[in-house]
């Protein structure tokens, strides 16, 4: 079985604050993905990342980046500088076949 | 464009009336998947076909079935809705070629609603 623990349900940080969304996955697969999505307010899934399994460098993407720790098992995404367009529900994903795993995700809200 | 394409985008039922929702992708991917969003829930995987001729239960397979109709579309139905299947309905697509997962690719949703 395969799980993604989201602890934080909401966070709401003002404009130009950084925000560090956690993410801790469980499974006893030694090959797995995992993936950032965010969902703005109009609804669709917007793709952020796709890691796999034994690639544990840290990845920045403009003013996002990713921490992957095998050892504590958690992908964790920050979000430098934040903007209002930041505001968004975030989801953490793990795959390990073809079936995706979803995290019950973080709503952000960015105050102007 | 190409991509993942769902109808319909929002429907209103009865308690008791079935309904079918559709999806189809153009990226010929083998994988295509069936998802619920519930608030606080995350999405959970309702029913998923790895690849042409199959279909297997996901999370939560109960009021519903599917069928993969070809490589291109894979439906969804309700035959006998009840409000706890108010919620919003993605369709997802990938290729997979285990052990590489090239990713997925999602609808934008049916909001469906039963009173």
């Amino acid at each position: 079985a395969q799980k993604v623990t989201q602890a934080q349900t909401e966070i709401s940080v003002v404009e130009k604050e950084d925000v560090t969304l956690d993410c801790v996955y469980e499974t006893r697969d030694t090959t797995y993905y995992l993936f950032w999505y965010k969902q703005p307010p109009s609804g669709e899934l917007v793709f952020l990342i796709r890691r796999n399994s034994f690639d544990e460098q840290n990845e920045i993407s403009g003013r996002y980046s990713w921490n992957f720790q095998k050892s504590t098992s958690s992908f964790n995404f920050t979000i430098t500088a934040s903007q209002v367009v930041d505001s968004a529900v975030y989801f953490c994903a793990l795959s390990n076949d073809y079936k995706l795993s979803f995290g019950a995700g973080t709503t952000v809200t960015v105050r102007a | 464009n190409a991509g993942v394409t769902q109808t319909p985008k929002f429907q209103v039922l009865k308690t008791g009336q079935s309904m079918t929702l559709q999806c189809a992708q153009d990226m010929n991917h083998n994988s295509m998947y069936w998802y619920r969003q519930d608030p606080g829930m995350g999405l959970r995987l309702i029913y998923y076909s790895a690849s042409e001729g199959t279909t297997d239960k996901g999370e939560v397979p109960n009021g519903y079935n599917v069928s993969r109709l070809n490589k291109r579309e894979f439906s969804l139905r309700l035959e006998s809705a009840a409000p706890s299947q108010t919620s919003v309905y993605f369709c997802a697509s990938s290729e997979t070629n285990s052990p590489i997962n090239y990713g997925y690719t999602f609808g934008s949703g049916t909001r469906l609603t039963v009173v």
